[in-house]
C-alpha cells in the first residue's frame, strides 16, 4: 500500500525557518511527480510546491517562490520543503501528496498532515 | 492565473442528490478532479479526469464536465457523505494545480 508520512512540523517564530521531510512507501517513487498542499485554519487547499520524479524539476507557488525550496531523495525515497522567512499567513496542516503521474494530474495518494505555526 | 468557482455551501436530505458545481472559464477543456475531505482528514480523490471513480468510491459518486462547469453528484446521499469537497485543475499556461475554494455539504 502507499504510504505517506510528514514530519517536522512545530512552531516557528516570524521571519524563522523549518524543513517539512515526507517519507514515502509502496511504489515506485522516481516515477511520479510530488507536491506539497497546505491548508490554513478553517481554510481550503492550497497546492505550494511540486518537484518531478527525476527531481530536475521544482515548481512554486506565487505566494511561496524565493522563500520555500522543494527537494526529493530517490535513493531514499524522501521529499522535503526547506521554508524560509516565514510568515504568520504560512500557518497551516501541510500535506504531502503524490501525483498519479508525472506532473500535471491529480494527487491519488496523501499523507496525514502536519501542522505548521507561525507565530511569535 | 485560472479562477474556479464553487457554492460555499450544499445542503440535502439523506435518499436526496447532492450537485456541486466548479465554475471555470472553459472548464470542459480540462481534465477536472474532486477531493472529499472528512474534517480533522486528509482529501481523497472521488473523481478523476471528470468522471473515473476510482476503486473502492461508491457508483453514487458520479463526475461530468463540459462549457464552463464541471459538476459532481452524489446520489442517495448518506449522513457519511457530510464532509467539504474541492474541485482541482491542472492549469496548463502556468503550470499551477489549481484547487476550488470548496464546498461544505451538509447533510439534513
Amino acid at each position: 500500500d502507499v504510504r505517506l508520512v510528514e514530519s517536522g512540523g512545530g512552531l516557528v517564530q516570524p521571519g524563522g525557518s523549518l524543513t517539512l521531510s515526507c517519507a514515502a512507501s509502496g511504489f515506485f517513487f522516481s516515477h511520479f511527480a510530488m507536491s506539497w498542499v497546505r491548508q490554513a485554519p478553517g481554510k481550503g487547499l492550497e497546492w505550494v510546491a511540486a518537484v518531478s520524479g527525476s527531481g530536475s524539476g521544482t515548481y512554486y507557488a506565487d505566494s511561496v517562490n524565493g522563500r520555500f525550496m522543494i527537494a526529493r531523495d530517490n535513493s531514499n525515497n524522501t521529499m522535503s520543503l526547506q521554508m524560509k522567512s516565514l510568515r504568520a499567513e504560512d500557518t497551516a496542516v501541510y500535506f504531502c501528496a503524490k501525483d498519479y503521474s508525472q506532473r500535471g494530474g491529480y494527487f491519488d495518494h496523501w499523507g496525514q498532515g502536519i501542522l505548521v505555526t507561525v507565530s511569535s | 492565473s485560472y479562477v474556479l468557482t464553487q457554492p460555499p455551501s450544499v445542503s440535502v436530505a439523506p435518499g436526496k442528490t447532492a450537485t456541486i458545481t466548479c465554475g471555470g472559464k472553459n472548464i470542459g477543456s480540462k481534465s477536472v478532479h474532486w477531493f472529499q475531505q472528512r474534517p480533522g482528514q486528509a482529501p481523497v480523490v472521488v473523481i478523476h479526469t471528470d468522471y473515473d471513480r476510482p476503486s473502492g468510491i461508491p457508483e453514487r459518486f458520479s463526475g461530468s464536465n463540459s462549457g464552463d462547469t464541471a459538476t459532481l453528484t452524489i446520489s442517495s446521499v448518506e449522513a457519511g457523505d457530510e464532509a467539504d469537497y474541492y474541485c482541482q485543475v491542472w492549469d496548463t499556461y502556468t503550470e499551477f494545480y489549481v484547487f476550488g475554494p470548496g464546498t461544505r455539504v451538509t447533510v439534513l
